[in-house]
C-alpha cells in the first residue's frame, strides 16, 4: 500500500498562473482534507471532505476551491496563485471524519509551492 | 479561541541524552491529543495519542504524558538517536460538532553525534 500520495512533490509558479494539486489514497478512507503548512505555524485545514461527494470549507478556504472527485481522489486548485499561497500543502486521509477514538489522519508527503 | 502552544521552538542534544517536549492547550471541550513526527521534507506520523482518562502512552523510547486538569502534554524521548531529529507536533481534537484538529506550530529537535 502506498497510502497517501501527492503530487507534483515541488512547483513554481508566477503570480496569476494556476495549477491543481493532486491527491490519492488506497486505504479506503472515507475522509480526506487538505492542509498549508508554513514556517513557525501549525498545519492550518483549507477544506475537507467528510466522504464521497461532500466538500466543506476549512479555516483558510480563500483563493482554493476542490473537487472530491471519487472516494479515492480529492484534488485542490489554486485558480490564481498569489506569493501569499506559497507553502507546502499536505493531503491527509482518515476512516471517518476528524480524529475520534482510532481515526488517525494519514498524510502524504507533501507539495512544496513557490508563487513568484 | 482553541490554541496548541508548543516549547521549546528548537532543540539540540547529543546522541544517547534524554529529551522531553511540552505541549499546552485551551482547546476545550478536549477529546484527544496527539503527538506526531515529522521528518524534513515528509508529512507528520502519529507516535502516540491519549484521552482524558489516559495520563501516559509509550511507543518505544517514546513517552508521552497527559494532565488534562492543567491542560498539558509533554514527550519524552529516551535515549535519543540520530533518526529522532525531526519536528514534533502537538495536535488536540476537540470534541463535539466540527470535531476539527487544533495544531501546535512543533518543536524541532536536532539530534547531533
Amino acid at each position: 500500500n502506498a497510502g497517501v500520495t501527492q503530487t507534483p512533490k515541488f512547483q513554481v509558479l508566477k503570480t496569476g498562473q494556476s495549477m491543481t494539486l493532486q491527491c490519492a489514497q488506497d486505504m479506503n478512507h472515507n475522509s480526506m482534507y487538505w492542509y498549508r503548512q508554513d514556517p513557525g505555524m501549525g498545519l492550518r485545514l483549507i477544506y475537507y471532505s467528510a466522504s464521497e461527494g461532500t466538500t466543506d470549507k476549512g479555516e483558510v478556504p480563500n483563493g482554493y476551491n476542490v473537487s472530491r472527485l471519487n472516494k479515492r481522489e480529492f484534488s485542490l486548485r489554486l485558480e490564481s496563485a498569489a506569493p501569499s499561497q506559497t507553502s507546502v500543502y499536505f493531503c491527509a486521509s482518515s476512516e471517518a471524519l476528524w480524529d475520534a477514538r482510532g481515526n488517525e489522519q494519514f498524510f502524504g508527503p507533501g507539495t512544496r509551492l513557490t508563487v513568484l | 479561541k482553541n490554541q496548541v502552544e508548543q516549547s521549546p521552538q528548537s532543540l539540540i542534544i547529543l546522541e544517547g541524552k534524554n529529551c522531553t517536549l511540552q505541549c499546552n492547550y485551551t482547546v476545550s471541550p478536549f477529546s484527544n491529543l496527539r503527538w506526531y513526527k515529522q521528518d524534513t521534507g515528509r508529512g507528520p506520523v502519529s507516535l502516540t495519542i491519549m484521552t482524558f482518562s489516559e495520563n501516559t502512552k509509550s511507543n518505544g523510547r517514546y513517552t508521552a504524558t497527559l494532565d488534562a486538569d492543567t491542560k498539558q502534554s509533554s514527550l519524552h524521548i529516551t535515549a535519543s538517536q540520530l533518526s529522532d531529529s525531526a519536528s514534533y507536533i502537538c495536535v488536540v481534537s476537540a470534541s463535539g460538532a466540527g470535531n476539527k484538529l487544533v495544531f501546535g506550530a512543533g518543536t524541532i529537535l536536532r539530534v547531533k553525534s
